[in-house]
């Protein structure tokens, strides 16, 4: 089993559509969790850091369950902008061949007219 | 001014060259990664180091060198160049929470 997961996507919505992703992380040592954003050949660009209370922005909503080992992240009325691909990525703190900071491969989201 | 600045953004070079892509930082963080990207891979780490004198390998370090000149500055080389190296690559810094700058990314095509 991969430490991080995503969703496989792709999603496909119509502008102003709810969408959901999950993310599940399988190291109970790990300490902060982040969505970032990604567009097609460009770098990686943070979203929003995910907090154990939950977090907004927006449109965006972040949630923490570390119960259950799990993050998501919503989008409410989607935008023909909001079309990338989005990256879970968990921070345990500590080192070894993946580094401390751990990447899902990913969920691709494209919004339709 | 980028907070983390690549050079180059684009090569192209021959098989058996060797190459050196530069990564270099204002935000003064001690943390700097390189990362490979390739369609359907997502990011895979190739080499790290938490501060100048600290050194990590990643999962695919095979084929690659880094150095770590300062703070600011952390540079990746390919000995020797071969086409499977071909993608995207991209330089990191990041403090202790975890959130993660990225430089613009360097594109790298091995002939």
């Amino acid at each position: 089993r991969k430490e991080v997961e995503q969703d496989p996507g792709p999603f496909n919505v119509p502008e102003g559509a709810t969408v959901a992703f999950n993310c599940t992380y399988s190291n109970s040592a790990s300490q902060s969790f982040f969505w970032y954003r990604q567009d097609c050949r460009k770098e990686p660009k943070l979203l929003m850091s995910v907090y154990s209370s939950g977090n907004e922005d927006g449109r965006f909503t972040a949630q923490l369950n570390r119960a259950s080992q799990y993050i998501s992240l919503l989008i409410r009325d989607s935008k023909l902008s909001d079309s990338a691909t989005y990256l879970c990525v968990v921070n345990r703190y500590y080192g070894g061949s993946q580094g401390n900071l751990i990447f899902g491969k990913g969920t691709k989201l494209s919004v339709k007219p | 001014d980028a907070d983390v600045t690549q050079t180059p953004r684009n090569r192209i070079t021959k098989t058996g060259k060797r190459i050196m892509l530069e990564c270099s930082q204002t935000k003064g963080h001690d943390r700097m990664y390189w990362y490979r990207q390739d369609p359907g891979l997502g990011l895979r780490l190739i080499y790290y180091s938490f501060d100048v004198k600290d050194i990590n390998k990643g999962e695919i370090s095979d084929g690659y060198s880094v150095s770590r000149q300062a703070q600011a500055k952390f540079s990746l080389s390919l000995e020797s160049a071969i086409p499977n190296q071909t993608a995207l690559y991209f330089c990191a810094t990041t403090d202790l929470t975890g959130e993660l700058f990225f430089g613009e990314g360097s594109r790298l095509t091995v002939l």
